[in-house]
């Protein structure tokens, strides 16, 4: 079975200033990585995945994350947030070859003008 | 290409009722999933279909809880009767059925129990 860390459930920073956001994940087997992001009242929409190859992975908005198979992180950042950048951000894992797709708690970005 | 629709976007009934919300996923995507979320809290798996049959609904309470996807295209998502503590955001997701692929979400209904 797997599952999903994500050690601080909320995170303040300024705006401009760089941030990361933690996510660990614990799996038998090889997996699949994702970030989501979900604004309020909203669904969640993803912002990147790692499925294979290079570990950084770029996705929208200015994010990044990086994959590390062997603290089995997968950590998301993005060197200048920007007010519109608040939100909800949700890491996931899904087994290779399986379809359930697994999420953490959530860590709550927080951006102050 | 139209997004994974859900409706109604709110929902507010007393308790003991029952209340069904509805999912049309992206064209296409064979697998439709239905998520729990409860406020601060990240989405868990009720059920996950592979076209119309319901390969994992472990953690569907089914006293309670059924669901359908008939034709294998859009699903209905069922409560009866609703509890104080089934007040959460209900989420449809689908994919593409393989691994790889991401799952693309609706924007959910949010169910309040009174």
């Amino acid at each position: 079975a797997q599952s999903v860390t994500q050690l601080d459930s909320q995170v303040p920073v300024f705006e401009e200033a760089p941030v990361e956001l933690r996510c660990n994940y614990s799996s038998s087997v090889s997996v699949y990585l994702f970030w989501y992001v979900q604004y309020p009242n909203q669904g969640l929409q993803l912002l990147l995945k790692y499925l294979s190859g290079s570990t950084l992975v770029k996705g929208i908005n200015g994010f990044e994350a990086e994959f590390n198979k062997s603290q089995t992180s997968f950590h998301l950042r993005k060197p200048s947030v920007h007010i519109s950048d608040t939100a909800e951000y949700f890491c996931a894992v899904r087994q290779t070859g399986a379809n359930n797709l697994f999420f953490g708690t959530g860590t709550r970005l927080t951006v102050i003008p | 290409e139209a997004g994974v629709v859900q409706s109604p976007r709110y929902k507010i009934i007393e308790k003991k009722q029952p209340v069904a919300f509805w999912c049309n996923p992206i064209s296409g995507h064979n697998t439709l999933y239905w998520y729990l979320q409860n406020l601060g809290q990240g989405p868990e798996l009720l059920i996950r279909y592979e076209n119309e049959e319901a390969v994992d609904d472990s953690q569907l309470p089914k006293d309670r809880f059924s669901a359908e996807r008939l034709k294998g295209v859009d699903s209905t998502l069922k409560i009866q009767p609703a509890e104080l503590g089934d007040s959460a955001v209900y989420l449809c997701a689908s994919s593409l059925g393989t691994g790889r692929t991401e799952a693309f979400f609706g924007q959910g209904t949010r169910l309040t129990v009174v």
